[in-house]
């Protein structure tokens, strides 16, 4: 079936530094690619999310950019700030009208003081 | 995201036992989801449904069941034949359409179910 890998699974930086995440899918008819930020038991919130026919996208200090050749997109967040910790998911849509989206494992991110 | 809830937020259940969650959304949202999150482990879908009276499998749909009376409201029931139902239930609501923004899938707030 179709999937979407994401990696680093865990990543934890300075205060102030930046960090990537990345993502590759398999579905070359994806269009829609989200990313989502869940803290410690709460739900998933949207944060960014690109579409195919832009290759970046920017919204303060998070930026995500889209490979669709490679099939591989990614999160970028700089100046980063303790309360930036918490687990981050990329999706990718699938199927007609996007009725279908596959996520990524997750990454736990820990930003340290 | 605010007008998707889920209820219990905590539930125990019996080993032998079914259990519905409940999700609701007043939203107007015609698309609904249920997915299933293991610790460390992304969503996998569970069922969805685009329209009342109409849904779809998902990935893992083993074990559970689904109904859509009413476009507000998407229960799940976790049946005893799910072998390790223990687990974080997410539901999330996508308005549908052909307007650049329907893409979006919002989450509720979860159930945390365990088996005793």
């Amino acid at each position: 079936g179709e999937n979407v890998e994401q990696h680093p699974s865990t990543l934890s930086v300075q205060e102030g530094d930046s960090a990537v995440i990345k993502c590759t899918y398999s579905d070359s008819a994806s269009n829609y690619f989200p990313w989502y930020k869940q803290e410690l038991g709460k739900r998933p919130q949207l944060i960014i999310d690109i579409r195919s026919n832009v290759g970046e996208k920017k919204d303060q200090r998070i930026a995500v950019t889209l490979n669709k050749t490679a099939k591989h997109f990614s999160l970028h967040i700089t100046e980063t700030q303790p309360e930036d910790s918490a687990v981050y998911f990329c999706a990718a849509s699938i199927g007609d009208n996007n009725n279908d989206m596959r996520f990524g494992a997750g990454t736990r991110l820990t930003v340290k003081p | 995201d605010g007008g998707i809830t889920q209820s219990p937020k905590y539930l125990f259940r019996k080993e032998g036992q079914n259990v519905t969650l409940s999700c609701e959304q007043n939203l107007n949202h015609d698309a609904m989801y249920w997915y299933r999150q293991d610790p460390g482990q992304g969503l996998r879908l569970i069922y969805y449904s685009q329209i009342v009276n109409d849904f779809q499998k998902g990935d893992i749909a083993e074990g559970y069941s689904v109904s859509r009376e009413k476009k507000e409201s998407f229960p799940l029931t976790v049946t005893s034949a799910q072998k390790n139902p223990t687990a974080f239930y997410l539901c999330a609501s996508r308005e549908t359409g052909h307007r650049i923004s329907t893409d979006t899938q919002y989450f509720g707030p979860g159930t945390r179910l365990t088996v005793l």
